[in-house]
């Protein structure tokens, strides 16, 4: 069974531009999760997907923001990047945490 | 804002040793669960421990959980070189219905010296 892959695994973007990232879940699994995870900050919860639609959202501005496609595969999008939105990006999926959550590798984006 | 509090943060053991580390949170929980981070790379997920449950075991792995008290601990024993990595405990709480999400303690860096 394929684990949750996110792509790319590592993006560089200049202050200002915008950052997309990938991730699909677990065959069979309706929800995912983003995750930010900076420097010295641990594992902010970020946006949560279900079913396509978002059922959840962090403290995080709305330059942050994503969707889910009916195959469940989700995309996360910074807009209007800042140098403190370089971080590592999770993406995690689950059937509504029943087993746990299985996480992606992870997208390391550095923002110059 | 975290939920968990992981204690210690950073935690150097010798090869054959046992670690533990503890996590506290602040709410009610659905549940508790463990993961790993090596080398800041995706988490693995490691054991899940329901409210109404006070202990489980995978392997070398044995966690408590005392809702009374808001705390749970992880124990590793007989670690290996291989179990250096981060471990996070994250909480599970349903505020409405279906309203899923995990919050993530800061982590505790454990470092095993061969």
């Amino acid at each position: 069974e394929a684990g949750v892959t996110q792509s790319p695994t590592h993006l560089i973007k200049t202050r200002g531009q915008q950052a997309t990232l990938r991730c699909s879940p677990i065959s069979g699994h309706t929800s995912v999760y983003w995750y930010q995870q900076a420097l010295g900050l641990g594992l902010q919860f970020l946006l949560w997907y279900d079913e396509g639609e978002e059922r959840n959202r962090g403290n995080f501005p709305p330059r942050f923001s994503g969707r889910q496609f009916p195959n469940y595969s989700s995309e996360l999008n910074v807009n209007a990047l800042e140098l403190e939105d370089s971080a590592l990006y999770l993406c995690a999926s689950s059937l509504a945490g029943v087993n746990g959550y299985t996480f992606g590798s992870g997208t390391r984006l550095t923002v110059v | 804002s975290q939920q968990g509090e992981e204690d210690p943060q950073a935690l150097s053991i010798q090869e054959g040793e046992n670690a533990t580390m503890n996590c506290s949170y602040k709410t009610s929980i659905n549940n508790l669960q463990w993961y790993r981070q090596n080398s800041g790379r995706g988490l693995v997920h490691l054991i899940l421990i329901r409210s109404n449950e006070r202990e489980k075991h995978s392997g070398r792995l044995r966690v408590t959980l005392d809702t009374s008290k808001k705390s749970s601990s992880l124990l590793i024993t007989a670690s290996r070189a291989a179990d250096t990595a981060s471990y996070f405990c994250a909480t599970e709480r349903a505020q409405k219905s279906n309203d899923y999400k995990l919050s993530f303690g800061a982590g505790t860096t454990v470092t095993v010296r061969a």
